[in-house]
């Protein structure tokens, strides 16, 4: 069974903290994606990596960057979070294409 | 630009009876179609999919169905039971993309 785990399922920061939201898959999937979920607008791509080392960006990247420095983990940093960023974000995986893998989510609060 | 589109927020449905999910697309490439059912504080987990070369695959309980003219496809569940209460969403993609394109998800709520 592929495994997705994310570090924490639940954190509360302050405005303008640095937040690490890291995630883990044990596939070796080449593709590892980070989503936001809110109510009413779905599953939102803010980056993925299709490589080592490689990104892009998605959707709604403002506010974010990304690090792989290993295949098995992609970590999203908020660089000074903010209460916008009150959110449910999805670690994801896949091979090429195609069916992604999710982990649990981590359910971040920006006071 | 919404690529993909599920029009309805909630869908309340008797136990027993049968649930339709919708979802509509406007981008003609997409050949690979997914549903996804998640529940509250859970990642989204696969439910079944289908290409376009069919018009329809089942898996159980849950049936999906491509109108590829119509650029439409649906989800039915028969019958329906309360652990089918969750957000479904549904995604597409195409021959050689990495990323999936997801609708805003529909809630279902199954009564007793």
């Amino acid at each position: 069974d592929v495994k997705v785990t994310q570090s924490s399922r639940y954190l509360v920061k302050r405005t303008g903290e640095k937040v690490f939201l890291e995630c883990v898959q044990d596939m070796d999937h080449e593709n590892m994606f980070w989503y936001r979920q809110d109510p009413g607008l779905g599953l939102r791509l803010i980056y993925f990596s299709y490589d080592v080392k490689m990104k892009e960006k998605g959707d709604i990247p403002e506010g974010y960057s990304v690090s792989r420095e290993k295949k098995e983990r992609f970590s999203l940093i908020l660089e000074s979070a903010s209460t916008n960023q009150t959110s449910m974000y999805l670690c994801a995986s896949s091979l090429s294409t195609g069916l992604q893998f999710f982990g649990p989510g981590t359910r971040l609060t920006v006071l | 630009d919404q690529q993909v589109k599920q029009n309805s927020p909630s869908l309340s449905v008797q136990e027993g009876r049968i649930s339709i999910l919708n979802c509509d697309y406007t981008n003609s490439m997409f050949d690979y179609f997914l549903w996804y059912k998640k529940y509250p504080a859970e990642g989204p987990t696969f439910l079944i999919s289908i290409s376009s070369i069919k018009d329809k695959n089942e898996d159980g309980r849950f049936t999906v169905f491509l109108n590829k003219s119509a650029k439409h496809l649906s989800l039915h569940i028969v019958p329906s039971q309360p652990g089918d209460s969750a957000v479904y969403f549904c995604a597409a993609s195409f021959q050689g993309a990495q990323k999936l394109v997801f609708g805003q998800g529909t809630r279902l709520t199954i009564n007793p």
